[in-house]
């Protein structure tokens, strides 16, 4: 089955610094790759996805990397702001329309 | 709001008991999956309900069982509680048939085995 790898687990940033989380994953017929934010208490949000014939999408700061050579896929939050502070999942699925999610980013945004 | 929803929200029982958790998926999605989310991490996939079926199962033994309804909601059914079951259940409901369409997730039942 489907192993996604997430790093790293916990990430510190200063408001206004860029913030980098990374994923791997295996399945190479995993076709399709979102990510959700998931606030303290709450339900996770999806929040960007990319399709394995893309390498690139963005929306404003948020913007999402596809290495399908590599098996890893990134996202990149520019200018980050203390709301952006949230536990971060990426998902791979495939053809099954079943994603396996990374164990999660913790980011906290220092105002 | 994603129109997923769930009951109830919180549950508290004691080992050896059973639990029914309720979904309601979003208008217009035939499938529905749930997952077990414990502390700190990510949503482990349970299994997958398409047209009143069992489309995907991960790794969770035979007492977790569900049911999906024709009106699309769904039941997650658990026997004979472990203390290992307490955990945020979360249910998410897509669109089967275009690959990897997105699942949007309800706001969880938060159990609590004692």
């Amino acid at each position: 089955g489907e192993n996604v790898e997430q790093h790293p687990s916990t990430l510190s940033v200063q408001e206004g610094d860029s913030a980098v989380i990374k994923c791997t994953y295996s399945d190479s017929a995993s076709n399709y790759f979102p990510w959700y934010k998931q606030e303290l208490g709450k339900r996770p949000q999806l929040i960007i996805d990319i399709r394995s014939n893309v390498g690139e999408k963005k929306d404003q700061r948020i913007a999402v990397t596809l290495n399908k050579t590599a098996k890893h896929f990134s996202l990149h939050i520019t200018e980050t702001q203390p709301e952006d502070s949230a536990v971060y999942f990426c998902a791979a699925s495939s053809h099954l329309y079943i994603p396996t999610f990374g164990r999660g980013t913790s980011l906290i945004v220092h105002p | 709001e994603t129109g997923v929803t769930q009951s109830p929200t919180h549950l508290i029982k004691t080992r050896g008991q059973q639990v029914t958790l309720r979904c309601s998926s979003q208008s217009g999605h035939n499938t529905v999956s749930w997952y077990q989310q414990a502390l700190g991490q990510g949503p482990q996939f349970i299994f997958q309900y398409y047209r009143e079926e069992e489309n995907g199962r991960g790794n969770f033994p035979p007492r977790f069982s569900g049911l999906q309804f024709p009106n699309y909601s769904s039941e997650l059914n658990v026997n004979a509680l472990e203390l290992d079951d307490s955990a945020l259940y979360l249910c998410a409901s897509s669109l089967y048939g275009r690959a990897g369409e997105t699942q949007y997730f309800g706001p969880g039942t938060r159990l609590l085995v004692l």
